[in-house]
């Protein structure tokens, strides 16, 4: 079935350390997102990428870096500079209509 | 800066109920308006898309309106059950290039039985 995959489900970072969200989409769209989701603050833009090497950044880009060399694939590493990492990160994509998302990845930090 | 309202943030009713959730927009020239609903540690469901030349759209037991001129949206659910327990969020798109949704904060709906 197409769809968007998110992993891990869970991620726990070590201070000081970088790690990788992954996101894959098997819907042909063109365009990728990364959200933030917090409690009580709903969901902010990070980067989003409309074509392949391509990606702009969104509302709250400072701390995070994404790579769009395939069309299926639109990691997020969220860097040490991010000192409040701790959040539930979600991934859509769209191909013009409604966009699909993930089932996100919960980052805590250790 | 364009934003997204939701009004209200939470809201507790019995079973059966029928129920109206709020969503205010800042800026009437929208490209389209989606309503999502988010269960507890999941992503996002898609429940209704209105298109900018639309009024409404309706699913089953939901109805959700759209007025542009006055910047709002409500989504109404008939007959509210304890599966419809989620948080519902507001999404728009302000024009179609795709730089992303716009999203509500999100009302947290709890149908008691």
């Amino acid at each position: 079935d197409g769809g968007i995959t998110q992993s891990p489900k869970y991620l726990f970072r070590k201070e000081g350390q970088n790690v990788t969200l992954s996101c894959e989409q098997n819907l042909n769209h063109d365009a990728m997102y990364w959200y933030r989701q917090d409690p009580g603050q709903g969901l902010r833009l990070i980067y989003y990428s409309q074509i392949v090497n391509d990606f702009q950044k969104g509302d709250i880009a400072e701390g995070y870096s994404v790579s769009r060399e395939k069309k299926e694939s639109f990691p997020l590493t969220v860097t040490s500079a991010q000192k409040n990492p701790t959040a539930f990160y979600l991934c859509a994509s769209s191909g013009g209509g409604s966009p699909h998302f993930g089932d996100g990845t919960r980052l805590s930090i250790l | 800066k364009q934003e997204v309202t939701q009004i209200p943030a939470a809201l507790s009713v019995p079973e059966g109920e029928n129920l109206v959730l709020n969503c205010s927009f800042t800026d009437s020239a929208i490209y389209n308006l989606q309503w999502f609903r988010q269960d507890p540690g999941k992503g996002l469901t898609s429940l209704l898309l209105i298109q900018s030349s639309q009024r409404e759209q309706t699913s089953g037991r939901l109805n959700a309106s759209l007025d542009k001129s006055s910047g709002r949206s409500t989504l109404y659910i008939a007959a509210s059950q304890p599966g419809d327990s989620a948080t519902y969020l507001c999404a728009v798109f302000f024009n179609q290039a795709g730089t992303a949704l716009i999203f509500g904060k999100g009302t947290t709906l709890s149908v008691s039985s």
